[in-house]
């Protein structure tokens, strides 16, 4: 299988910051990367696929970059709403798995 | 609305069976294929299985391949997942989560979840 690292685990941030966070894949999947968002108590929402689509009603801040081996989720202005954990997930196999998890938080 | 929602979980000892559901509503369920994935607070979020629009199609993560059998009926708009031989790390929540585009073996990326049903694996 696939193993999808992210980094870091968590992330401590104010209101208003930008947040990078990186995922990387121990080997090459072209652009086949998504990113959620979970809240506790809560399904994963999909926010990025393909590596860099927004998906529909997501805001504009959150961006996605990358391709190959190394990802990033960008959230520029960072909002309430905005602290969850955030995960990467690969689907250029059909046992598609997830990194680790990115945990935001209010600093 | 569109909507899954998984029902079936409970506490079972280890070796025992279970068999989860996840009905469907709001869209056309035979359009899309379906995964189940679990989450667990150690290992995170894991995908278990997929089965394509129509049946025909099953695929399963090595973790569970001959214990878990994936399964729909396109007529009732509901998925299935039959566990078997249980065991301790199967303990989780199980989602049943939707493709956010259809087509018969489109798998990837999935846009619509249920809340889950938890599987308790304890003697």
């Amino acid at each position: 299988d696939i193993q999808m690292t992210q980094s870091p685990s968590f992330v401590s941030a104010s209101v208003g910051d930008r947040v990078t966070i990186t995922c990387r894949a121990s080997q090459g999947i072209s652009s086949w990367l998504a990113w959620y968002q979970q809240k506790p108590g809560k399904a994963p929402r999909l926010l990025i696929y393909g590596a860099s689509n927004l998906q529909s009603g997501v805001p504009s801040r959150f961006s996605g970059s990358g391709s190959g081996t190394h990802f990033t989720l960008t959230i520029n202005s960072l909002q309430p709403d905005d602290f969850a954990t955030y995960y990467c997930q690969q689907a250029n196999s059909l046992s598609l798995t997830f990194g680790g998890g990115t945990k935001v938080e209010i600093k | 609305e569109v909507q899954l929602l998984e029902s079936g979980g409970g506490l079972v000892q280890p070796g025992g069976s279970l068999r989860l559901s996840c009905e469907a509503s709001g869209f056309t369920f035979n359009n899309y294929a379906m995964n189940w994935v679990r989450q667990t607070p150690g290992r995170g979020l894991e995908w278990v299985s997929a089965i394509s629009g129509s049946g025909v199609g099953t695929y399963y993560a090595d973790s569970v391949r001959g214990r878990f059998t994936v399964s729909r009926d396109n007529s009732k708009n509901t998925l299935y997942l039959q566990i078997d031989s249980l065991r301790g790390e199967d303990t989780a929540l199980y989602y049943c989560a939707r493709p956010h585009l259809t087509g018969e073996n489109y798998y990837y990326y999935m846009d619509v979840w249920g809340r889950g049903t938890t599987v308790t694996v304890s003697s």
